[in-house]
């Protein structure tokens, strides 16, 4: 059963860059068909799709979010990670890592537990 | 990019009732759609995936339906910890996009 897990700051400052991994475990990070993915939610909100990583390599992203987000892996950590620059109050929330996939052998969405951020100075 | 509207955005049920939620896209995605489950404080709990799949371990009175622009989620016989909010979202396309939640109270 594949499992994800975010780390990250708790805090960050504004305008400096957030930089969150998520550590994927009982599972590759390399098979066909996966998609890495990323959303957060405000507090007290709905959920927010951020962007996605495919197999590929090739990344798509929320177009309100696009100038300022980065989704990258490192297969031979099984990690992958999500930057956001020029960070304001209104990234505050919880950032959630995941895993879908696609074709015959998917077994489905897997999510990670989340990562809160707060954005203070 | 594709709107998900989702419908009722509560609704007041009781144990044992059968609960439907529906989710409408703004443009055909096919069968990419997950239902999750989130109760305050935790993260999201994927049920279904591909408008169909039971994710493993989810309880078989969850189940969904639907392809296209339109999708259901039933919960038959509510049970106390059925009572959470819902949200369906799509990966059909390359923007993805959550539904705004119902929200299934006492």
């Amino acid at each position: 059963q594949v499992q994800l897990q975010e780390s990250g700051p708790g805090l960050v400052k504004p305008s400096e860059t957030l930089s969150l991994s998520c550590t994927v475990s009982g599972g590759s990070i390399s098979r066909d068909n996966y998609y890495w993915s990323w959303a957060r939610q405000h507090p007290g909100k709905g959920l927010e799709w951020i962007g996605y990583i495919y197999d590929t390599g090739s990344t798509h992203f929320n177009p309100s979010l696009k100038s300022r987000v980065t989704i990258s892996v490192d297969t031979s950590e099984t990690q992958f990670f999500l930057k956001v620059t020029s960070i304001t109050a209104a990234d505050t929330g919880v950032y959630y890592c995941a895993r879908y996939c696609s074709g015959l052998n998917c077994d489905g969405v897997h999510w990670g537990q989340g990562a809160l951020v707060n954005v203070s100075s | 990019d594709i709107q998900m509207t989702q419908a009722p955005s509560s609704l007041s049920a009781s144990v044992g009732d059968r609960v439907t939620i529906t989710c409408r896209a703004s443009q055909d995605i096919d069968i990419y759609l997950a239902w999750f489950q989130q109760k305050p404080g935790k993260a999201p709990k994927p049920l279904i995936y591909a408008a169909s799949s039971l994710q493993g371990g989810v309880p078989s009175r969850f189940s969904g339906s639907g392809s296209g622009t339109q999708f259901t989620l039933t919960i038959d016989s509510l049970q106390p910890e059925d009572f959470a909010t819902y949200y369906c979202q799509q990966y059909g396309t390359y923007v993805w996009t959550f539904g705004q939640g119902t929200k299934v109270e006492i």
